[in-house]
């Protein structure tokens, strides 16, 4: 069935340096992917999204890269701050499937300053 | 912030109760999705509302229901309420798919539910 999973649940980082957050998926149909960052007591943020169709895509100081030949999302987070601090997830969704966002289960990003 | 906002911000309700908790979606954004989220979990796609019409839905019994209002605001019913409806519902708001395929939802701060 359709499923995305992260690698790793938490990850621990000094502060400065870069982080890497993996994400899997299963679903070949879907066709575009969205980095959410969750703090604690609130909702989903966007970061940053990309098209099946794209394999990089760059915001501030964040990297979303795509494989699609092995179903594999990565969020790349660069010179990381202790407000980047948060869990992390990634989405997928298919269009005209209803704006069904399939979430991971997401990564604990840690930074210590 | 998002422009999305939800409310009550928690609640308690005890197993059998009705609840109804609502959303106001971003300026600009006819669609509503609904998520739960329980602890520790990434969210679950409960139902999308676009132009007051239900979009899709996921593997939610019908004692889940949902309504969308003219001006795009929206409301998540649960009835008889489970030890397990326990968690964080999510709104979030979004406009269709633009012409690069974008369709980027936007959430609110959640309501978290307490069923005892």
């Amino acid at each position: 069935g359709e499923s995305v999973g992260l690698h790793l649940p938490t990850l621990s980082v000094q502060e400065g340096d870069n982080s890497i957050i993996n994400c899997a998926y299963s679903n070949s149909a879907s066709d575009y992917f969205i980095w959410y960052k969750q703090e604690s007591g609130k909702g989903p943020q966007f970061i940053i999204d990309i098209r099946s169709n794209m394999d990089k895509r760059q915001g501030q100081r964040v990297t979303v890269l795509l494989n699609k030949t092995v179903k594999h999302l990565s969020l790349q987070i660069a010179a990381t701050q202790p407000g980047d601090s948060a869990v992390y997830f990634c989405a997928e969704t298919v269009y005209n499937q209803g704006g069904k966002l399939i979430f991971g289960q997401g990564t604990e990003l840690s930074v210590k300053p | 912030e998002t422009g999305v906002t939800q409310s009550p911000t928690h609640l308690i309700k005890t197993r059998g109760q009705q609840v109804t908790l609502r959303c106001s979606s971003q300026s600009g954004h006819n669609t509503v999705s609904w998520y739960q989220q329980a602890l520790g979990q990434g969210p679950q796609f409960i139902f999308q509302y676009y132009r007051e019409e239900e979009n899709g839905r996921g593997n939610f019994p019908p004692r889940f229901s949902g309504l969308q209002f003219p001006n795009y605001s929206s409301e998540l019913n649960v009835n008889a309420l489970e030890l397990d409806d326990s968690a964080l519902y999510l709104c979030a708001s979004s406009s269709p798919r633009d012409g690069e395929g974008r369709e980027t939802q936007y959430f609110g701060p959640g309501t978290r539910l307490l069923v005892l």
